[in-house]
């Protein structure tokens, strides 16, 4: 079992839609999950991280964290063509990053 | 502006032919990470530098080194690409575990590298 699965997508949405992005993770020992956005033929960079469990808002982006079932999510409201790039989960091992494979999201005027 | 910067953005090399890439950051950060990314998939993490220390994943072939001359600088020396190396080759760094945000990494904008 892979430590960390994250649904390939790719996913295509109107402008103006909540999009919903999903991992799963093995180890119910971590603590830190990220997520990471990365625009095409660019490095990731950090879009939110979550500290155990519960939600976490920043403005359109809620990241949400359930350790009891290992399942981490990132909630998208009012989606925008600039918001289209591939979204990575990723959680810290001790210093470690391990990510998912991405989730290629498309949005369209 | 602080950053992390890969040179060159793009790199094409013949099968065999040893080729390296460069990796340079404004931010002091102590720890240094080397990441292979292949198309469609998960950034997979080659090392890392905790300052001059070399942590090698158990996983990474031998045919993939590195050196961090000092802080800022690190490099990822190919000594023999097969095809199989042809991927995006992402530097990245973060502050040393235990201070503040220390989970943050900062990633450059990473080397296409192409094998012929």
């Amino acid at each position: 079992q892979k430590e960390v699965e994250q649904d390939p997508g790719p996913l295509s949405v109107p402008e103006g839609a909540i999009v919903s992005l999903n991992c799963t993770y093995s180890n119910s020992a971590f603590q830190y999950f990220m997520w990471y956005r990365q625009y095409s033929r660019k490095g990731p960079e950090l879009l939110m991280y979550t500290y155990s469990s519960g939600n976490k808002e920043d403005g359109r982006f809620t990241a949400q964290v359930d350790k009891s079932s290992k399942y981490i999510s990132l909630f998208i409201r009012d989606s925008q063509p600039s918001d289209s790039a591939t979204y990575l989960c990723a959680i810290l091992n001790t210093d470690k990053l391990i990510f998912g494979t991405g989730t290629r999201l498309q949005v369209f005027p | 502006d602080a950053m992390v910067i890969q040179n060159p953005r793009y790199q094409v090399t013949q099968f065999g032919k040893p080729v390296t890439l460069s990796c340079s950051q404004t931010l002091n950060h102590n720890v240094m990470y080397w990441y292979q990314q292949k198309s469609s998939q998960a950034p997979k993490l080659l090392f890392h530098y905790y300052d001059k220390d070399f942590n090698n994943e158990a996983d990474t072939p031998d045919n993939f080194q590195s050196r961090r001359p000092n802080t800022s600088f690190c490099f990822l020396d190919i000594r023999s690409p097969g095809l199989g190396d042809a991927a995006m080759y992402l530097c990245a760094t973060s502050r040393a575990p235990g201070q503040v945000n220390s989970y943050e990494q900062y990633f450059g904008p990473g080397t296409r590298l192409t094998v012929t």
